[in-house]
């Protein structure tokens, strides 16, 4: 089966830095997407990788090991607007999305 | 630029009664478009997937026909929540894709979502 794993609930301080971890066992791989999303709102588009590696946005980053079947999201300087849930993606063999259950970060002044 | 537009943001309807929710593509076309539904503090449920011109593929447990998907153009599906329960409440998400168009190979554009709520 199809499964991607990701911790509930996180809590970080404002202007701390937070890893969200994500594995996953999938049929096939053509790449894994995190999301960001606000409590009562889609998600949005946070970072797309398909190469092992580290992509870096900004305060957020993103790294992808293959082999490991392993991804995390680096968020740096935290801010209070960062408090949301955090969604790994993984696009499998056909080409559809397998979510993760996502992760909600608690930020604290 | 890859906008999703989602109507109405919110619903109440009574039991018994059908809902229609509309899904746009705003500023490109979408081949496909998909239908989430997500329950409070839970993920994404990925409901079905509709290609344009063709019919839905709906997931396991999805029942087809009590959630009625058309996408009758390249820049508009609807899902119709047909006799809603109290059950059925829930956030509805949205969201479009085109090859020719994404970011990257696959990527997905999200509406708003509706949010519905069957009293």
């Amino acid at each position: 089966g199809q499964n991607i794993d990701q911790p509930t609930e996180m809590t970080a301080t404002e202007g701390a830095i937070v890893q969200i971890n994500c594995t996953y066992q999938t049929s096939g791989f053509n790449g894994l997407f995190w999301y960001q999303q606000h409590a009562g709102e889609a998600p949005t588009f946070l970072s797309y990788n398909v190469l092992d590696g580290l992509e870096e946005k900004g305060r957020f980053s993103s790294f992808l090991s293959r082999s490991k079947g392993y991804s995390y999201l680096l968020l740096k300087e935290l801010q209070m607007k960062d408090s949301a849930s955090y969604l790994c993606a993984v696009l499998d063999s056909n080409y559809q999305l397998i979510w993760g259950a996502g992760t909600k970060l608690i930020i604290k002044p | 630029g890859a906008v999703v537009s989602q109507h109405p943001s919110w619903v109440i309807c009574k039991s018994g009664t059908s809902v229609k929710i509309e899904c746009r593509s705003l500023d490109f076309q979408a081949t496909t478009m998909f239908w989430y539904r997500q329950f409070p503090k839970q993920s994404l449920m990925l409901m079905a997937t509709s290609n344009e011109g063709s019919k839905a593929t709906y997931e396991q447990g999805v029942e087809k026909d009590k959630f009625l998907i058309n996408h009758a153009s390249l820049t508009l599906s609807t899902l119709t929540v047909t006799s809603a329960h109290p059950e059925d409440s829930s956030f509805y998400i949205c969201s479009a894709r085109d090859l020719g168009t994404g970011r990257f190979s696959y990527e997905q554009y999200f509406g708003p979502g509706t949010r519905l709520t069957v009293t």
